[in-house]
């Protein structure tokens, strides 16, 4: 069946300009995550959706970042007046929801910021 | 506060030596999940095992295993006859049962030469 389907797959902007980053999760999956993987530091969590509670965004590093998910599937990641620092693979995972469920991650946005 | 220590940055091993990654964790939660991920050279993450914190047997599948001490907060992960396909990026992971968020190590660079 199909897995988390994240794109773009890259994406190269200019600083200051705003991005958006999308993820289709699998289907019937209830949770969805965004996280961040920079060189050398590992996976960092952003923000958390589960079903239609209020997100988990303590990750969320500035509020330059946020995230939605419409009608409980598709999610998009947004970052405005993007900065060097953003430069990263952004990693959506999904999963069926209860603590012990493992998740199922995509294969990122490589977003480079000029 | 949930913590997953990998201290072992990389490795670097001949094939068929048998390598163990050190996964070392900490929670104040009395019921939580470890798992460990895959990462390849290919980018995307592969679940690989989870093992809730009432369940210390070992667990042996094919040539990976996986040892969980609750008296020492370690969840180490053994390949044993390491072949060049092993070679990846090997992430423990931790989830509180009090919460979804996915908490992950940093990582250990495992590298299998021919």
């Amino acid at each position: 069946g199909a897995g988390v389907s994240q794109s773009p797959s890259n994406k190269v902007t200019e600083k200051g300009k705003d991005v958006e980053l999308r993820c289709d999760p699998i289907s019937g999956h209830t949770a969805l995550y965004w996280y961040r993987q920079s060189l050398g530091q590992g996976l960092e969590f952003l923000i958390y959706f589960q079903g239609n509670s209020a997100p988990d965004k303590s990750g969320l590093p500035s509020d330059r970042f946020s995230a939605e998910r419409t009608g409980g599937s598709v999610s998009t990641l947004t970052i405005q007046r993007t900065q060097q620092e953003d430069s990263a693979v952004y990693l959506c995972a999904s999963s069926r929801g209860e603590p012990n469920s493992p998740l199922h991650f995509g294969n990122g946005t490589r977003l480079t910021v000029t | 506060a949930q913590k997953v220590t990998q201290a072992q940055t990389e490795i670097s091993v001949v094939e068929k030596e048998d390598v163990t990654l050190d996964c070392v964790y900490e929670t104040r939660d009395t019921t939580y999940y470890l798992f460990w991920y895959k990462q390849p050279p290919s980018g995307e993450l592969v679940f690989l095992i989870r093992r809730n914190s009432f369940d210390e047997q070992n667990e042996i599948s094919g040539r990976y295993s996986w040892n969980f001490q609750k008296s020492t907060s370690s969840f180490n992960f053994t390949i044993t006859a390491s072949q060049v396909v092993d070679s990846a990026v090997y992430f423990c992971a931790l989830n509180g049962g009090s919460n979804y968020k996915l908490t992950f190590g940093k990582g250990t660079l495992l590298t299998v030469n021919p």
